[in-house]
């Protein structure tokens, strides 16, 4: 069965601090993979995205991520987190053909503390 | 390019009462998906359509709730009648098939 897994529910991180956020899916084939962010009141907006090519992938506001295709991963990373970073992320993962829906993860909400 | 637009983008009605929930695909998006958020459950798949054909409802967490696309650009979600668990906030989300999904700003929807 698909699925994503998100394993930190909660971080909280000073400014300036490095950030890891943990993904790991389970899919059968290939697969396109993607991080959203969701700033306090907002909507879902696509922070990066992994379709093919080179697994590391950067993406706005200096955020990236590394797809591990043997580990099943797609960690996202931000060297130095800011104030405005504060949101909860959701990592989802995608067929790379047809119509299928993307499964997303529980999601990760990230407070940076000033 | 205009992104996915939710009307409305607040709801307040009293239990009972029928809420229609409206959105419009992005220009030339042949997918079209609901999801509802909450504090509890987080964010939900109610139902996707792809090509106006339903695809997948077991999300729809029972007969109150109904989901149609009557043309290919647009979709309208109802709730007939509301409850007061079904406050939350609505989000309709679209893409084309292997793209990536573009998110709606949402209908937060507050049942009395």
């Amino acid at each position: 069965a698909q699925s994503v897994s998100q394993h930190n529910h909660h971080v909280i991180l000073s400014e300036a601090a490095s950030l890891e956020l943990g993904c790991n899916y389970s899919y059968g084939g290939t697969v396109n993979l993607f991080w959203y962010v969701q700033y306090p009141g907002q909507h879902l907006q696509l922070l990066l995205k992994y379709f093919s090519g080179d697994p590391l992938v950067k993406g706005i506001k200096g955020f990236e991520a590394e797809f591990i295709k043997s580990k099943f991963s797609f960690n996202l990373r931000k060297p130095s987190v800011q104030w405005s970073d504060t949101a909860e992320y959701f990592c989802a993962v995608g067929a790379r053909t047809g119509a299928n829906n993307l499964f997303f993860g529980t999601g990760t909400r990230l407070t940076v503390i000033p | 390019d205009a992104g996915v637009i939710q009307s409305p983008r607040h709801e307040v009605t009293e239990m009972g009462q029928e809420v229609t929930l409206r959105c419009k695909l992005i220009s030339g998006h042949n997918s079209l998906f609901w999801y509802r958020q909450t504090m509890m459950r987080g964010l939900e798949l109610l139902i996707y359509f792809n090509n106006n054909v339903p695809i997948d409802d077991s999300g729809m967490p029972e007969d109150r709730f109904s989901a149609k696309m009557p043309n290919a650009s647009f979709s309208t979600l109802k709730i007939q009648p509301s409850e007061p668990r079904d406050s939350a906030v609505y989000f309709c989300a679209s893409r084309i098939a292997g793209g990536t999904q573009y998110f709606g700003p949402g209908t937060r929807l507050t049942v009395l």
